[in-house]
This record gives C-alpha cells, structure tokens and sequence, in this order.
C-alpha cells in the first residue's frame, strides 16, 4: 500500500506566487521522519528538511515553510514567492523506525512537478 | 558537503548485456542505497548496505544484484539487462544505519536498454 500520497501530479504558478504542495502518509509507527527533496532537471536528489514525529513545530527556511499536522498525517511544504530556479520535482518521504520491513529504508511519494513561469 | 558520485549519467546498453552501474561516496557512508525511478511511481529501493559484503534486497530486487567490497563503493549489476529495465538509477549514502539518517543522493544515471 502506498504510505506517502502526493496528489498532486503538477503544478504551475507565475513567479512571485506562493505554491503549496502536499503530502499525506500513513504509518502505525509512533516513532517515524519525514523529508523533502527536490530533484531540479539536472536529476540530483537535492535534501531539503527532515523532521521526526515528536516535533510538530512549523519551519521556515528562507522562502521554504513545513507544515506538519500529525492529526491529519501531513507534511505540506510551502514556497513563499516562487522564483523560475523552483521548477523542479518535489519529493516527500517516509522513514519508519519501528515496522520491521521498513528499518533503515525511505518510502518515496510519486513527487510533484512545479514549473514556474516568468 | 556530501559527495556521492554515480559512474555515468547516461548509459545505452542491449538487451541481453551485463551492466554495472557504479556509485562511490567519500563521506564514509556506512550505508548505501540503490533506487531506480520511474514517472509516476516516484523511487523504489532496489537493494541497500549496511557494511562491506552486506546486501539487504529491497522492494524491487529481481533482475539485479549488488556488490559491496569496498566501504565507499556500491555496485548495482544487471546480469541481462531487459528493456523494462530502462529507467533513472539514483545511488544514496547515509552516515548511520538509524532511520532518522538522511540519505544523500548522487546526479543519477540514465540507463536506456534497447
């Protein structure tokens, strides 16, 4: 079953609009993490945050917000005034500490293309 | 910062060929990760290692096989490439073998089978 959903295939916004883009999972695990990557044309994988289930707060980096809800299962990431160097495709993943199966390995949603235009 | 290289970028191979897709990290990873991706199904583990000799299959091992003999080496090997194993290979180091590690990934390699 899929842990990590990522409805959203693409987006496309004009630059300077903020873009949300969300994740849900499903884990029985009490302890887990979460991450972003965003993977721009040139392929890499590029990490962008990890959170762990005992930490609720928001974060902000520079344009970048999380938004972490464990009562909904979701982590939804916001770019704040989206800039054309944003096109990429979105990754968020899942990392269980207690299902055996799963130890040691991160569960991938499809990702979410964001193309912004000028 | 993190250094995770991949062999090639981009790769044409026949069906039937022996491939090997290498992957070198000089972070002293201790564990290390192949993934493959496909549109629309976002990256699927292949195989993973805990330590030197160590193989662990992951959800999609059939078709591949894996070797570790060094610490900052992580082979991914194809012994008859078929056409349905055209795709993006994506290798991943990580410092530690807890969960909460952070894999780092390399530029990928884009292997076509014809």
């Amino acid at each position: 079953a899929q842990k990590v959903t990522q409805a959203q295939t693409e987006i496309s916004v004009v630059e300077k609009e903020d873009v949300t883009l969300d994740c849900v999972y499903e884990t029985r695990d009490t302890t887990y993490y979460l991450f972003w990557y965003k993977q721009p044309p040139s392929g890499e994988l590029v990490f962008l945050i990890r959170r762990n289930s005992f930490d609720e707060q928001n974060e902000i980096s520079g344009r970048y917000s999380w938004n972490f809800q464990k009562s909904t299962s979701s982590f939804n990431f916001t770019i704040t005034a989206s800039q054309v160097v944003d096109s990429a495709v979105y990754f968020c993943a899942l990392s269980e500490a207690q299902e055996t199966d799963s130890w040691g390995k991160l569960q991938f949603g499809a990702g979410t293309q964001v193309v912004v235009t000028p | 910062d993190v250094k995770v290289t991949q062999s090639s970028r981009y790769l044409v191979k026949r069906t039937g060929e022996k491939v090997f897709l290498e992957c070198v990290q000089d972070m002293d990873h201790e564990n290390m990760f192949w993934y493959r991706q496909d549109p629309g199904l976002g990256l699927r583990l292949i195989y993973f290692s805990y330590d030197v000799k160590m193989k662990e299959k992951g959800d999609i091992p059939e078709g591949y096989s894996v070797s570790r003999e060094k610490k900052e080496r992580f082979s991914l090997i194809l012994e008859s490439a078929s056409t349905n194993q055209t795709s993006m290979y994506l290798c991943a180091g990580a410092t530690g073998a807890f969960t909460s590690d952070t894999q780092y990934f390399g530029p990928g390699t884009r292997l076509t089978v014809l």
